[in-house]
């Protein structure tokens, strides 16, 4: 069975930094791009960012650029979101979710995380 | 950019079907998909490529695309189909990037 596993939410101050981490297993991690997803809490999904299979192709939505880094690393089935700047607005849960890259739709789903920005 | 309109609501009496719809420029050149969420819980993927299911998913489940709007179709709804609903797209017009619908809130009442 397929199954994403996430860590590293938490409460960080605005102008702060907080990495996340999804672990995927039970399917063929490479074969598949990965993105990031976020709710806040009440409000709809905000795609964030996406990676291809190899790591490369790097793409972030105009809220986030040039302060998110998404990355992966696929001998230890991983990816990875480096927040940094963050503000108010970036509160929300995480998601990470593999992207089939044929049509773009998100197949597996973690269990989400809670990044709260807060002074 | 580009967006997909969904209504916020939408309810169903017990065995009947609810239609929730998806509306966007361009829709027919684009594959849909749709997610249920409950509260609490990571969406799940329910409809890809405008009309298949992934396995496990209840036949009840259906999708559709016609003009600018594509559907998700519930039939026979049951209290535990009560959830948000968002369909999405891969957009490809300007940048690649993901884009969600609004949501929808379907009550089975």
């Amino acid at each position: 069975e397929a199954q994403l596993v996430q860590s590293g939410g938490g409460v960080v101050r605005p102008g702060g930094s907080l990495r996340l981490s999804c672990v995927g297993s039970g399917f063929i991690f490479d074969n598949y791009g990965m993105s990031w997803v976020r709710q806040v809490p009440g409000k709809g999904l905000e795609w964030v960012s996406g990676v291809n299979w190899n790591g490369g192709g790097a793409l972030y939505a105009d809220s986030v650029k040039g302060r998110f880094t998404i990355s992966r690393d696929n001998s230890k089935n991983s990816l990875f979101l480096q927040m940094d700047s963050l503000k108010n607005e970036d509160t929300a849960f995480y998601f990470c979710a593999t992207r089939t890259n044929i049509d773009g739709r998100f197949d597996y789903w973690g269990q989400g995380t809670l990044v709260t920005v807060s002074s | 950019s580009y967006v997909l309109t969904q209504p916020p609501s939408v309810s169903v009496a017990p065995g009947k079907t609810a239609t929730i719809t998806c509306g966007g420029d361009m829709i027919g050149s684009k594959k849909v998909h749709w997610y249920q969420q409950k509260p609490g819980q990571a969406p799940v993927l329910v409809v890809y490529d405008d009309s298949d299911r992934p396995s496990g998913i209840p036949e009840r489940f259906s999708g559709s695309k016609s003009g600018k709007t594509a559907t998700l179709a519930v039939s026979r709804a049951e209290a535990g189909d009560e959830a948000d609903y968002y369909c999405q797209v891969w957009d490809t017009s300007r940048d690649h990037r993901g884009v969600f619908g609004g949501g929808t809130r379907l009550t089975v009442l």
